[in-house]
């Protein structure tokens, strides 16, 4: 089945830095990256995701990038602000019935803390 | 509120006893999900339906374990003689399958912690 492993657990930037966590996944038949971010105490809500015909996609400060040769993805979060910090995760999800999307399989996350 | 709600928010048992969990959907939205998350890790799948078909269960979800969604609206999730190592956040999802990337939506989760 899929693995997702993510890079780095935690990570600590000054604000205004970018910020860039990547994930690699194992199943060449994942087609669909979401990245989510959560709050302590708070639900995963979705940043920003990507399908497996685009090598890009930025919105506003967040953009992700995927090589599917390589099979991975990172997300890059530039002029970071003291509200970015929290836990993000990555997850892969592969096309089941007809083309619909299947389960998400999540990576470990990583906890962001950007310093004021 | 129009997003996913989970009932109840937090549950305290002791071990052998059974709970169940209540999530109920986006309104509008055709498949629910079962996520399972403890402390310092990503969600882990347990199952999902479309409608009121479960059509798929991950091997964690032992046969202490059963869900439902006998309308295809709201679910519930059930353990039975619960475990100590069954103490995690219970997380529901849902999406609108046919949709451009059927974006899944969290609800704010169950805690469960067994005595």
């Amino acid at each position: 089945g899929e693995n997702v492993e993510q890079h780095p657990s935690t990570l600590s930037v000054q604000e205004g830095d970018s910020a860039v966590i990547k994930c690699t996944y194992s199943d060449s038949a994942s087609n669909y990256f979401p990245w989510y971010k959560q709050e302590l105490g708070k639900r995963p809500q979705l940043i920003i995701d990507i399908r497996s015909n685009v090598g890009e996609k930025k919105d506003q400060r967040i953009a992700v990038t995927l090589n599917k040769t390589a099979k991975h993805f990172s997300l890059h979060i530039t002029e970071t602000q003291p509200e970015d910090s929290a836990v993000y995760f990555c997850a892969a999800s592969t096309s089941v019935y007809g083309g619909s999307q299947g389960n998400l399989i999540f990576g470990k996350g990583t906890k962001l803390s950007v310093k004021p | 509120d129009t997003g996913v709600s989970q009932d109840p928010r937090h549950k305290i048992t002791k071990r052998g006893q059974n709970v169940t969990f209540r999530c109920d959907p986006i309104s509008e939205h055709n498949r629910l999900y079962w996520y399972r998350q403890t402390l310092g890790q990503g969600p882990e799948f347990l199952t999902y339906f479309q409608n009121e078909a479960q059509l798929e269960k991950s091997r964690l979800l032992s046969d202490r374990f059963s869900a439902e969604r006998p309308k295809g609206s709201f679910s519930t999730l059930e353990i039975q003689r619960t475990e100590q190592g069954d103490s995690a956040m219970y997380l529901c999802a849902s999406s609108l399958r046919g949709t451009y990337q059927e974006t899944q939506y969290f609800g704010p989760g169950t805690r469960l912690l067994v005595l």
